[in-house]
């Protein structure tokens, strides 16, 4: 199984702040690697596709980098409406795995 | 509109079975791969099984295997679950969730439904 480690689990950062979030696999993944939003008692939704690809209608304050092994997350400038939880997702084989989440709060 | 609406959670003893339901609108559903995902309460995100568009292709969690059964029916754009021998630690909020990429049995998740709790406790 590939593992999907993602760090940090937490993070608190006052508004206009740029945020970063990191995701490891423990096999290379090429680029099949999503990022998802999910606000509190909301489903997921997708915000980056295959690494970098940014979602029609995702505000461009959001940007994913990385291929092989070694993911990045940002937002650029922290908005009030950008507290949730972020999960990456590898899709190279099964088992679909998910990084632990990077619950984001405002300082 | 694309949506996906899950049915048939509930509060189910120990050793019971439950049969999930997603029910698709708005896209071609026989096109495309969908999948099950739950997520206890707390908890992240956790992968369960998915089934390709002409359910040739199916997976499933090890921590599944042999208990849940998926399936669909693309004449009623429906997407199944069959749980069995449900154990407390099965207890999750189980979304559905499509394959953006129409032919596809592994994929990014564009479109999520807002899922249905399962609550497994005597």
């Amino acid at each position: 199984d590939i593992q999907m480690t993602q760090s940090p689990s937490s993070l608190s950062a006052s508004v206009g702040d740029r945020v970063t979030i990191t995701c490891q696999a423990s096999h290379d993944i090429s680029d099949y690697l999503n990022w998802y939003q999910q606000k509190p008692g909301r489903a997921p939704s997708l915000l980056i596709s295959d690494a970098s690809n940014l979602e029609t209608g995702v505000p461009s304050r959001f940007s994913g980098s990385g291929s092989g092994t070694d993911f990045t997350f940002t937002i650029s400038s922290l908005q009030p409406e950008d507290i949730a939880t972020y999960y990456c997702q590898q899709y190279t084989n099964l088992p679909l795995t998910f990084g632990g989440g990077t619950k984001v709060e405002i300082k | 509109e694309v949506q996906l609406v899950e049915s048939g959670g509930g509060l189910v003893q120990p050793g019971r079975s439950l049969r999930l339901s997603c029910a698709a609108s708005g896209f071609t559903f026989g096109d495309f791969g969908i999948h099950w995902v739950r997520q206890a309460p707390g908890k992240g995100l956790e992968w369960v099984s998915g089934i390709s568009w002409n359910s040739r292709d199916i997976g499933y969690a090890d921590s599944v295997k042999g208990r849940f059964t998926i399936s669909r029916d693309n004449a009623k754009n429906s997407l199944y679950v069959q749980m069995n021998s449900l154990r407390a630690e099965d207890t999750a909020l189980y979304y559905c969730a499509k394959v953006a990429a129409s032919g596809f049995f592994l994929g990014t998740f564009d479109i999520w439904g807002r899922g249905t709790m399962v609550t497994v406790s005597s």
